[in-house]
């Protein structure tokens, strides 16, 4: 089976646009969370969504948008990009509604900006 | 506020054990992780313990839980050039995919 799988692998952006990364599911998974690794850290949690409902959202301006699917899948946006938002974003996903379902990552997708 | 400290570098060597220690702050906590991540990859899940267990093995991999010290810890049994990499305990309450991570244990092995 497929596992969490994003794109694009890589990007890169200047000061002020816009950004779309994309991410899908593992099959049958109905929970996506979005993540931020800046480096040399551990990830940070951004956005969950929850059968297209935003179920969580951390610390992040907003500048950081996201939307979940029909099929599961989901796009996070970032607007006015900032050199600081330079990171690996992670998406993740799991069962959620199943009392024993961990949380599996994606490859990410590495934004630069310049 | 919540947080999870780890140690920020380890070395052994082939073959010995590895323990990788982590504490974390927040009580109501449910499930404890770790995850594995190499150079340029994502994270992948190794193991995780529910917050009412002491211990869990799985192959090489033996995680214990101090529930009342709020300490985790990750031994690696006959550690191989292939662990070398970054590990992160990770804590989160039930049903809800909000991760606190550590910073990360760079763990490296030498022959």
């Amino acid at each position: 089976d497929a596992g969490v799988t994003q794109s694009p692998t890589h990007l890169i952006k200047t000061r002020g646009q816009h950004v779309t990364l994309r991410c899908s599911p593992i099959s049958g998974h109905k929970s996506v969370s979005w993540y931020q690794q800046v480096l040399g850290q551990g990830p940070q949690f951004i956005f969950q969504y929850y059968e297209k409902e935003e179920r969580g959202r951390g610390n992040f301006p907003d500048r950081f948008s996201a939307r979940q699917f029909p099929n599961y899948s989901s796009e996070l946006n970032v607007n006015a990009l900032l050199l600081g938002d330079s990171a690996l974003y992670l998406c993740a996903s799991s069962l959620e509604e199943v009392s024993d379902s961990p949380l599996h990552f994606g490859n990410g997708t590495r934004l630069t900006v310049t | 506020g919540e947080d999870v400290e780890q140690s920020l570098f380890l070395s052994v060597r082939e073959g010995d054990s590895s323990v990788i220690n982590c504490t974390y702050t927040d009580s109501s906590s449910t499930y404890l992780y770790w995850y594995k991540q190499e150079p340029g990859a994502g994270l992948q899940l190794l193991t995780y313990i529910f917050s009412n267990m002491d211990m869990k093995q799985d192959q090489r991999l033996t995680v214990l839980l101090n529930k009342k010290d709020k300490h985790l810890s990750l031994r690696i049994a006959d550690t191989q050039t292939g662990d070398s990499a970054i590990y992160f305990c990770a804590e989160g309450p039930y049903n809800t995919d909000k991760l606190i991570f550590g910073t990360g244990t760079r763990l490296q092995v030498f022959p």
